[in-house]
């Protein structure tokens, strides 16, 4: 399974600001997720990155509200924007990884932990 | 839209001590698969189970696919404080690549 970090690991910002996680792999993978866990819940997707095309945001979740990038097959980043306390939150990146849809699999991230004041 | 809705939503145990969790959909999924989370960390994959009715070990773990592939189980034999944590199952089905992940049982296992 491929190895994945996340930078930073917990940050607390101010509200209004931005922050910009970023996802390493230590493979080239097709498909990269980013997921939001608030405190004690399950976990939601927020989007999808593919590289070389536009991520695909799921239902509740803007292109300008969490910009994502995806410039290389190894490497994602995703962006808080214009943040609030509503936006405290674990962020969590994965990978998918299956030849087929019944073997698809995904692997995460160790999670960055956002407070915002 | 799929739903995995898992029960409990919280467990205190004793160490020694059994229990299971469910994971139950209106959905077929064509794999399930099941995560621990621990403070501070990513979910962990622990088991995908593909096919109808199938059951897999995992040491005192064992995991169970419903025979129509929408619900799952997850036995714990002698929980141990290690054991303690969050558990998602994930389906996947639909869209090839996404997952849905359920509702989450919180576990906690105490000497």
């Amino acid at each position: 399974s491929a190895v994945i970090s996340q930078k930073p690991s917990r940050d607390i910002c101010q509200r209004g600001t931005s922050l910009t996680i970023q996802c390493q792999v230590d493979s080239q993978v097709t498909m990269m997720f980013w997921y939001r866990q608030q405190p004690g819940q399950s976990l939601t997707l927020i989007a999808t990155a593919n590289q070389g095309s536009e991520a695909t945001y799921e239902s509740g979740f803007v292109i300008d509200k969490f910009p994502i990038s995806r410039p290389n097959l190894t490497f994602s980043t995703l962006t808080v924007s214009n943040m609030s306390p509503e936006d405290s939150s674990i962020y969590l990146c994965s990978v998918g990884q299956g030849r087929t849809v019944a073997r698809y699999e995904q692997y995460f991230g160790p999670g960055t932990r956002l407070t915002v004041t | 839209t799929q739903l995995l809705e898992q029960s409990p939503q919280f467990l205190s145990i004793q160490e020694g001590e059994n229990l299971t969790v469910y994971c139950n959909s209106s959905s077929v999924f064509s794999s399930l698969q099941w995560y621990r989370q621990e403070p501070g960390e990513g979910p962990v994959l622990l088991v995908t189970v593909v096919t109808g009715g199938e059951v897999k070990k995992l040491k005192r773990l064992t995991f169970q696919f419903g025979d129509a592939r929408k619900d799952s189980s997850l036995h714990i034999t002698a929980a141990q404080p290690g054991d303690t944590g969050l558990y998602l199952c994930a389906g996947a089905g639909g869209t090839a690549s996404k997952l849905t992940f359920g509702t989450g049982t919180r576990l906690q296992v105490t000497l």
